[in-house]
């Protein structure tokens, strides 16, 4: 077995700061992924990045920032923090098997508070 | 493009009456991989069930499913609800090549008693 850890667990920033949320993990998975849950919006994808130092982009990549020096870390920067925003980021992983992403494991979130 | 849908946002139940939440989709790969995921409160979502195999039932921890092609759905079930299944439900669709899902926006099951 393994553990996805999210750090903080809390993250509580003012309007126009720069914010750092970090993700571990020890699965030895390939690809590893941000989402942001918002109700009633689903999980909307962030980044992800299918190996170490890469990139992509998802439908909600402006505003953010992504890192992956390392196979088992991504880190996620918020830009610049929008006032009132207020979301659970989700960090997740998966293997590759037979050229698709399969199961996503998921860590337990860090919950963001713009004042 | 490939998007899923779950139409209930909010489904509230008493217990003991069945589940039934809903999942869709739109795929132009005809390998397609559906996903249920369950996200109690306070914890991590994990897999509920997964499936690529058409007209194959998938179970587990009292939850079903079947994947039907011909209708591009992938319901979820249970025959009798719980208390301790009130949480979101997510839906998601991947295909060989894409290294991605695409999720549904959620249903949030509330059971009552």
């Amino acid at each position: 077995g393994g553990i996805i850890t999210q750090t903080p667990k809390f993250l509580i920033g003012q309007e126009g700061q720069k914010l750092t949320l970090k993700c571990q993990q020890n699965f030895n998975h390939d690809t590893m992924y941000w989402y942001r849950q918002d109700s009633g919006k689903g999980l909307r994808l962030i980044y992800y990045s299918i190996t170490e130092n890469d990139l992509q982009k998802g439908d909600l990549s402006e505003g953010y920032d992504a890192s992956r020096e390392k196979k088992s870390s991504f880190s996620l920067t918020v830009t610049s923090a929008q006032k009132n925003e207020m979301a659970v980021f989700l960090c997740a992983s998966s293997i590759r098997l037979g050229g698709h992403a399969e199961t996503l494991y998921f860590g337990s979130g860090t919950r963001l508070t713009v004042l | 493009g490939d998007s899923v849908t779950q139409k209930e946002g909010l489904v509230t139940l008493t217990e003991g009456l069945p589940v039934m939440l809903n999942c869709t989709y739109q795929t132009i790969y005809s390998n397609a991989f559906l996903f249920w995921y369950v996200h109690y409160l306070n914890e991590s979502p994990r897999l509920l069930l997964k499936s690529s195999t058409d007209n194959k039932r998938t179970e587990h921890q009292g939850f079903h499913a079947t994947l039907h092609k011909s209708s591009s759905s992938f319901h979820l079930q249970k025959s009798s609800a719980q208390l301790s299944d009130s949480a979101l439900y997510y839906c998601a669709l991947s295909h060989t090549g894409y290294q991605n899902f695409y999720f549904g926006k959620g249903t949030s099951l509330t059971v009552i008693p």
